[in-house]
């Protein structure tokens, strides 16, 4: 089974340009979660998608936002891109659906992320 | 909110030896999920084991283990006969145990380093 795969893997642009990045799941894998990295604030959660509707979102200006196609692909989008907007954006994929009160673990695969770098 | 706290930013030993990385966290929940995770250099993360917080009993993963100590929240990872592919960063994390969270909140890492 194909794991997770984010495209492109490396991306440059300038400060006030805007960008988009794709993250295709791991096949019937119905959560896309999307987290920045960056040496200074390491590891930080932006937003998480299940069945085409945003579940989570985290704290983040309005300028990153994301969606979720109805074959559980999904985009992120940055406008106005700022110099500290360059990092390593991760997605992650797992089956997690509804629960019904038992505990039910599904394990979150990451994919190689995409490296934006704005100048 | 939950915070996670890695106190080591970096941490080397000898090859074949044992490491223990150590992980603090505050939370007011009683169900959740603790993770380690390895980020080698090629920056793919990999899930490296998990404890359910409502389970006693440390997690084991062949040469991985933790001491999980729930009152303490304190969540330790050690590596034992350390071989040299385990060089990379470790992340700790943490995930509420609710109906679809998937948000998993990171320490900022431990640099492992394997001396041969």
């Amino acid at each position: 089974k194909a794991g997770v795969t984010q495209t492109p893997r490396y991306l440059i642009k300038t400060r006030g340009q805007q960008v988009t990045l794709s993250c295709s799941p791991i096949s019937g894998h119905r959560s896309v979660s999307w987290y920045q990295q960056t040496p200074g604030q390491g590891l930080q959660f932006l937003f998480e998608y299940f069945s085409e509707t945003q579940r989570n979102k985290g704290n983040f200006p309005g300028r990153f936002s994301g969606r979720q196609f109805s074959n559980s692909r999904s985009e992120m989008n940055v406008s106005t891109l700022e110099l500290g907007d360059s990092a390593l954006y991760l997605c992650a994929s797992s089956l997690d659906g509804l629960r019904t009160g038992t505990k039910l673990y599904n394990e979150q695969f990451f994919g190689p992320g995409t490296r934006l770098t704005v100048l | 909110a939950q915070t996670v706290t890695q106190s080591q930013p970096e941490m080397s030993v000898q090859e074949a030896e044992t490491v223990t990385l150590s992980c603090t966290y505050d939370t007011s929940e009683s169900d959740y999920y603790l993770f380690w995770y390895k980020q080698p250099p090629s920056r793919q993360m990999i899930l490296v084991i998990r404890q359910e917080a409502y389970k006693q009993q440390n997690a084991t993963e062949n040469r991985f283990s933790v001491n999980f100590q729930k009152a303490a929240k304190s969540f330790s990872l050690k590596i034992s006969d350390s071989q040299l592919g385990d060089a990379a960063m470790y992340f700790c994390a943490y995930r509420s145990d609710g109906e679809g969270a998937q948000k998993l909140v990171f320490g900022q890492g431990t640099r492992l380093t394997i001396n041969p």
